[in-house]
């Protein structure tokens, strides 16, 4: 059984300021390790993947993930948070060889001005 | 390409009333999931389809939902009667299985209200 844990309902940063949304997750194989950000009333967007190779992953609109393997982390990061960064963000997982994505539970960031 | 297509963006519709939501995938895509958010349960997998045919549909809550897919760009989930502990956000997803680490595109989603 694959799972994720997303430990924080909500993160709260100053615009600036670096942001961090934290992510563990549980696989039986390789992960394949997803983060994606829901704006309200749309739907999920992709940011990055990790699926092998270099442990940290750069993806859209400055955000940085890294893969630890012995911690089963994949904690998202952005080196300088923007009001616009505010939304509802989900890591995700599934075994290299299966189809089903499993989602957290999301965290909601909040960036005020 | 203008991504995953659902429609309505929003119903509303009273208890006992057949509902249908309708999705196109990105073409080219090969695999199409439907998915449904709550503030309860989060965001659940209702059925996955490859190559159009129906793979995976346990997570489909009871028969009064459906789903179909008659070719590669279009999907339908049929919830008949509505009940309203099927108010929710349904989206539709779709991806290119077969390539390593492929992901899912969602589209905006359909709000469903049954009152």
């Amino acid at each position: 059984a694959q799972s994720v844990a997303q430990p924080e309902d909500q993160v709260n940063v100053a615009e600036g300021n670096p942001l961090t949304v934290k992510c563990t997750y549980s696989v039986s194989g390789n992960p394949y390790l997803f983060w994606y950000v829901q704006y309200p009333n749309r739907g999920l967007q992709f940011l990055l993947k990790y699926i092998t190779g270099d442990n940290l992953v750069k993806g859209s609109y400055g955000f940085e993930a890294e893969f630890n393997k012995s911690q089963t982390s994949f904690h998202l990061k952005k080196p300088s948070a923007l009001v616009s960064d505010s939304a509802l963000y989900f890591c995700a997982v599934r075994e290299s060889d299966d189809y089903k994505l499993s989602f957290g539970a999301g965290t909601t960031v909040t960036v005020r001005a | 390409d203008a991504g995953v297509i659902q429609s309505p963006r929003h119903e509303v519709t009273e208890m006992g009333q057949e509902v249908t939501l309708r999705c196109k995938p990105i073409s080219g895509h090969n695999s199409l999931f439907w998915y449904r958010q709550t503030m309860m349960r989060g965001l659940e997998l209702l059925i996955y389809f490859n190559n159009n045919v129906p793979i995976d549909d346990s997570g489909m809550p009871e028969d009064r939902f459906s789903a179909k897919m008659p070719n590669a760009s279009f999907s339908t989930l049929k919830i008949q009667p509505s009940e309203p502990r099927d108010s929710a956000v349904y989206f539709c997803a779709s991806s290119l299985q077969g390539l390593a680490g492929y992901e899912q595109y969602f589209g905006p989603g359909t709000r469903l209200t049954v009152t």
